[in-house]
């Protein structure tokens, strides 16, 4: 079954402990980004990857790393999380631009709380 | 700025009437517009694409309608149930890398 996988669903964690989300997708997809929602503010671009080692950052990137170094790996690191950065995150694939429709396939998201 | 508006009162119709959900945006030339369907605690699914040079797009009781000169894109569902109560978001392409997404509109339809 074709799908993204992201870990963990939950998270309950305090300032400053580092954590990351992993993503995984079995689509063999090149493009892949994360995203975080917010209530009224919807979903809003982290970073993105054109492709292994290819990382480029989205509309809201500050706090947050990531890292391209598979395929079908692109996990989201918060150095040192902030309550600011209690959110709904989704990470998304898809193949490349201009092949199909282009449809972006996401995750089941991960609730991540910083006390 | 750029924005992409959708309308954030939730609409709620009747089972049987048509659906209709607006997305407004400035300052962008998207090369292409989609819309996605997201339920309650899970992650969106995409529904429908439609390109610049398209004015309309169907797909069983969904339609969608883009005006480039407007910059506006109209989503219609017809017939519609219960089962498509879910927050429709659209999402622009620019014809680089990005995605961006609206705020979504949340649909109820009562029985």
């Amino acid at each position: 079954e074709a799908q993204v996988t992201q870990n963990p669903r939950y998270l309950i964690t305090v300032t400053g402990k580092k954590l990351t989300v992993t993503c995984s997708q079995n689509m063999n997809h090149e493009y892949m980004s994360w995203y975080r929602q917010d209530p009224g503010l919807g979903l809003r671009q982290i970073y993105y990857s054109m492709n292994v080692e290819v990382t480029d950052k989205g509309d809201v990137p500050e706090g947050y790393k990531v890292s391209r170094k598979e395929k079908r790996n692109f996990p989201l690191i918060l150095e040192s999380p902030s309550p600011n950065q209690t959110s709904l995150y989704f990470c998304a694939s898809s193949a490349p631009r201009g092949i199909g429709t282009g449809e972006l396939f996401f995750g089941e998201g991960s609730r991540l709380t910083v006390l | 700025s750029q924005k992409i508006e959708q309308n954030s009162e939730a609409l709620n119709i009747q089972e049987g009437k048509t659906a209709t959900l607006t997305c407004n945006y400035t300052n962008y030339s998207p090369a292409y517009l989609q819309w996605y369907r997201q339920d309650p605690g899970r992650g969106p699914v995409f529904l429908l694409l439609i390109r610049e040079n398209e004015k309309e797009k169907r797909k069983e009781r969904l339609k969608v309608t883009f005006d480039t000169t407007l910059k506006q894109s109209l989503f219609h569902i017809t017939a519609s149930q219960p089962a498509d109560s879910a927050t429709y978001l659209c999402a622009l392409h620019t014809g680089g890398f990005k995605t961006i997404f609206g705020a979504g509109t949340r649909l109820f339809v009562k029985a």
